[in-house]
C-alpha cells in the first residue's frame, strides 16, 4: 500500500500553466482508469476536481485537466488564477480492491 | 442531493475506543461501496477502510488493520468505523467518501488521541 508520488511543490505565474504528476505502478495507475484528482484548501473537506484520469464533474472549470500515460497520471491546470493555490491530491483503485492517495502537492501562484 | 455527514469524532484515550457514524442521503446506499479516509494534522490523505454495498467484504490498511472495523446498515443509510486500541498516531479528521465516478466526502469530523 505505498502511496503514490506526487511533487511536494509546484508553482507558476498568474496566466501559466502547470502540471502535477502522479506515480503509480501496475498495480494501480498502470492497471485501471480510475484516477482522481482533488483540490484541498486549508481547513476545507477534498473538493473533486477529475475522475476517471480525465472527466470533470459539473460545475469544475475546464482549465483542469487529466491524463494518463502507463504508471503516470497528470493534472494540468491552464490560466492560472490566484484561487488556484491549494493542495492538490491524485488517487487510484488498486488491484487489491482498495484505494491509494499521492502524498499531495502544495501549488504557489506567484 | 448527495450528501455524507459524520459524526461521533471526539477525544479518546490512547488504547481507548471511539465509533464514527456516516449517514447518507441522495442516492442508493446500498448499492454502493463506502469507504473512510483520513488525514492527520498537517499531513495528506490516507484511504483507511472500505465496504462493499452488500456489507460482505472489508479492506483495510495496513496501519488499522486489526484495530478498526468497518460496517454498515443500509436500512439506515449509514456506514460506521469503530476504532479500537486507539494511537497518537490516528489523531486526524476522519471523511466519509463514495468513490467511483463522481465521487462524494464528508465534511470530516476530528478524532484526537491523547491522554
Amino acid at each position: 500500500q505505498s502511496a503514490l508520488t506526487q511533487p511536494a511543490s509546484v508553482s507558476g505565474s498568474p496566466g501559466q500553466s502547470i502540471t502535477i504528476s502522479c506515480t503509480g505502478t501496475s498495480s494501480d495507475v498502470g492497471t485501471y482508469n480510475y484516477v482522481s484528482w482533488y483540490q484541498q484548501h486549508p481547513g476545507k473537506a477534498p473538493k473533486l476536481l477529475i475522475y476517471d484520469v480525465s472527466n470533470r464533474p459539473s460545475g469544475v472549470s475546464d482549465h483542469f485537466s487529466g491524463s494518463k500515460s502507463g504508471n503516470t497520471a497528470s493534472l494540468t491546470i491552464s490560466g492560472l488564477q490566484a484561487e488556484d493555490e491549494a493542495d492538490y491530491y491524485c488517487s487510484s483503485y488498486t488491484t487489491s480492491s482498495t484505494w491509494v492517495f499521492g502524498g499531495g502537492t502544495k501549488l504557489t501562484v506567484l | 442531493e448527495v450528501h455524507l455527514l459524520e459524526s461521533g469524532g471526539g477525544l479518546g484515550q490512547p488504547g481507548g475506543s471511539l465509533r464514527l457514524s456516516c449517514v447518507a442521503s441522495g442516492f442508493t446506499f446500498r448499492t454502493y461501496a463506502m469507504n473512510w479516509v483520513r488525514q492527520a494534522p498537517g499531513k495528506g490523505l490516507e484511504w483507511v477502510s472500505a465496504i462493499t454495498g452488500s456489507g460482505s467484504t472489508t479492506y483495510y490498511a495496513d496501519s488499522v488493520r486489526g484495530r478498526f472495523t468497518i460496517s454498515r446498515d443500509n436500512s439506515k443509510n449509514t456506514v460506521y468505523l469503530q476504532m479500537n486500541g486507539l494511537r497518537v498516531a490516528d489523531t486526524a479528521v476522519y471523511y466519509c467518501a463514495k468513490f467511483g465516478g463522481v465521487d462524494v466526502w464528508g465534511q470530516g469530523t476530528t478524532v484526537t488521541v491523547s491522554s
